[in-house]
């Protein structure tokens, strides 16, 4: 089965950048989405299409697809992006989410 | 204003029995595939079923196929989860939510979610 791969944590500095990659064999001739789950919260699509983003996201989140590796970029990350993020794929009409990232702002 | 509000979950001991209900509105329910969505405690997400607007394809992961029966009722906006022969491992937070069929499918809406615990 297909399966994608995200790093458990990332650590950003207010303001700073933060990437979150997600790999998956050839995941770069799939699109890859993702959504952003705050604690006790349900999951909310911040990126889909690979780079486009829903209306009322902010600008900070963009993302790009290539090779094995999609990867989502908060620019100027703020404490309210303290969140877990998970990558999602379709494969064999099922979906396939990443194993999920914890992004810490410190 | 699209949304989705689950219902039925609870404690059921192991072997048993639940049936999730989603009651959507704010959306044409009978135009949009629908989905379960599972997240164990303080585990990731893990996609359960699925099923086409008009209910002719159904599709489940291979844990819970033979168990679970994913249904929709369009008279009622409303998406159902029948889960039969209940294991500990079932047990989690279940989320209903909108699929969106373009290219690089996604889910654009969730709910908030109900749990499920299956304990003795």
């Amino acid at each position: 089965s297909y399966e994608l791969t995200q790093p458990p944590s990332v650590s950003v500095s207010p303001g700073q950048t933060a990437s979150i990659t997600c790999s998956g064999d050839k995941l770069g001739e799939k699109y890859a989405c993702w959504y952003q789950q705050k604690a006790g919260q349900s999951p909310v699509l911040v990126i889909y299409q690979d780079n486009k983003r829903p209306s009322g996201i902010p600008e900070r989140f963009s993302g790009s697809n290539s090779g094995n590796t999609a990867t989502l970029t908060i620019s100027g990350t703020q404490a309210m992006d303290e969140a877990d993020y998970y990558c999602q794929a379709w494969d064999s009409s099922t979906y396939v989410f990443g194993t999920g990232t914890k992004v810490t702002v410190l | 204003e699209v949304q989705l509000v689950e219902s039925g979950g609870g404690l059921v001991q192991p072997g048993g029995s639940l049936r999730l209900s989603c009651a959507a509105s704010g959306f044409t329910f009978s135009s949009y595939w629908m989905s379960w969505v599972r997240q164990a405690p303080g585990k990731g997400l893990e996609w359960v079923a699925n099923i086409k607007q008009d209910g002719s394809e159904k599709y489940y992961v291979d844990s819970v196929k033979g168990r679970f029966t994913i249904s929709r009722d369009s008279a009622k906006n409303s998406l159902y989860l029948q889960m039969n022969s209940l294991r500990a491992e079932d047990t989690a937070v279940y989320y209903c939510a909108r699929e969106v069929r373009v290219a690089g499918t996604f889910f654009d809406y969730w709910g908030q979610g109900t749990l499920v615990t299956v304990s003795s």
